[in-house]
């Protein structure tokens, strides 16, 4: 079955710890995303790649880091340099063309202790 | 600029109509999209309306869109329990492929 995969569902970091969160799909889906979700403030978000090799910074890039070494992966690390990374995180791709699905992972609950 | 907004909760009634709104302040917007979210889930795409379209009907489910007012509606019919969920709207531009959410609904049914 074709779909996107995140893990691990539950995530707990120490404070000063850098933690990637797994992002993977077998949709042949050219762009990748990362949101945020935090309560009442919806998504937002963090990096999107149009295809592989390259990256850009959404609106809340700081603190966090990606790859897009194969077209299938986008791994998202959390440093120790985000303030407040308890979250919600969710990974999305899509055709990248007008009118196309985002089709979502099942999220990483970040917790930080 | 970008910025998608929703009012946060709704409550209703099983069996009624339940209205979400949306707006958002980017007239360049090319598509608008509705999502759901159950609980501990990702999102699923319920419906989407392409900007130069006025009403969309799908089974239960109606989107409005009024680009005068930069305003969109998803109306659900006949509201069932299942149906409680958060619902964001969404929005894509031409020539970029970010997809900007609203802060989401939460809709509750009452049995």
């Amino acid at each position: 079955d074709g779909g996107i995969t995140q893990s691990p569902k539950y995530l707990f970091r120490k404070e000063g710890q850098n933690v990637t969160l797994s992002c993977e799909q077998n949709l042949n889906h050219d762009a990748m995303y990362w949101y945020r979700q935090d309560p009442g403030q919806g998504l937002r978000l963090i990096y999107y790649s149009q295809i592989v090799n390259d990256f850009q910074k959404g609106d809340i890039a700081e603190g966090y880091s990606v790859s897009r070494e194969k077209k299938e992966s986008f791994p998202l690390t959390v440093t120790s340099a985000q303030k407040n990374p308890t979250a919600f995180y969710l990974c999305a791709s899509s055709i990248p063309t007008g009118g196309t699905e985002a089709f979502f992972g099942q999220g990483t609950r970040l917790t930080v202790v | 600029g970008e910025d998608v907004e929703q009012s946060l909760f709704l409550s209703v009634r099983e069996g009624d109509s339940s209205v979400i709104n949306c707006t958002y302040t980017d007239s360049s917007s090319t598509y608008l999209y509705w999502y759901k979210q159950e609980p501990g889930a990702g999102l699923q795409l319920l419906t989407y309306i392409f900007s130069n379209m006025d009403m969309k009907q799908d089974q239960r489910l109606t989107v409005l869109l009024n680009k005068k007012d930069k305003h969109l509606s998803l109306r659900i019919a006949d509201t069932q329990t299942g149906d409680s969920a958060i619902y964001f709207c969404a929005e894509t531009f031409s020539g970029t492929y970010k997809y900007i959410f609203g802060t989401g609904t939460r809709l509750k049914v009452l049995a």
